[in-house]
């Protein structure tokens, strides 16, 4: 099977831009989770999509969100960007709740 | 927040030896995972450990479990120079109706061969 994939894997924004990101999950998985890594505060878990519903949020401000597709894929967006925000971002896929999560390569996000 | 932490922040050993992480959290938990994630990529998954689980093992891995410590570890066997990498726990908590991991702040493995 192949791995989740996420694209692009590399990104350059300005202060103020949006930025859409993509997942595709493993073949199978309806669990789409979204996980930010940064330098100072580590990984930090986004949101969560199962069948197209949001079933769990972290803390992070409004200007991120996601959605997920009839197909499993899922895109997450972020507003009016801010320095702040420059971060790798993390794409995971699971087939169920408590069960491992396969995570993509990640989009290295560089806010200018 | 993070849940679990991590110890030691770093190590350093010869290969050959073994290497041992610990991680503690901070509230009940389903289950709890550990990853690799070579110089800022993706992170590689290793074992899930449920909660009515103390001890996994895959290949020269070794996880265990202490839930009435609220503390697991791995262990690394027979280490190799590609072992070098940062490790990472993360706990999915029993209150969760979904997946949501919280990760500690990982260890940071070198081999040196």
């Amino acid at each position: 099977k192949a791995g989740v994939t996420q694209t692009p894997r590399y990104l350059i924004k300005t202060r103020g831009q949006q930025v859409t990101l993509s997942c595709s999950p493993i073949s199978g998985h309806r669990s789409v989770s979204w996980y930010q890594q940064t330098p100072g505060q580590g990984l930090q878990f986004l949101f969560e999509y199962f069948s197209e519903t949001q079933r769990n949020k972290g803390n992070f401000p409004g200007r991120f969100s996601g959605r997920q597709f009839s197909n499993s894929r899922s895109e997450m967006n972020v507003s009016t960007l801010e320095l702040g925000d420059s971060a790798l971002y993390l794409c995971a896929s699971s087939i169920g709740t408590d069960y491992e999560q396969y995570f993509g390569p990640g989009t290295r996000l560089t806010v200018t | 927040s993070q849940q679990g932490e991590e110890d030691p922040q770093a190590l350093s050993i010869q290969e050959g030896e073994n290497a041992t992480m610990n991680c503690s959290y901070k509230t009940s938990i389903n289950n709890l995972q550990w990853y690799r994630q070579n110089s800022g990529r993706g992170l590689v998954h290793l074992i899930l450990i449920r909660s009515n689980e103390r001890e996994k093992h895959s290949g020269r891995l070794r996880v265990t479990l202490d839930t009435s410590k609220k503390s697991s570890s791995l262990l690394i066997t027979a280490s190799r120079a590609a072992d070098t990498a940062s490790y990472f726990c993360a706990t999915d908590g029993y209150n969760n109706a979904g997946n949501m991991l919280t990760f500690g702040g990982g260890t940071r493995l070198m081999v040196k061969p």
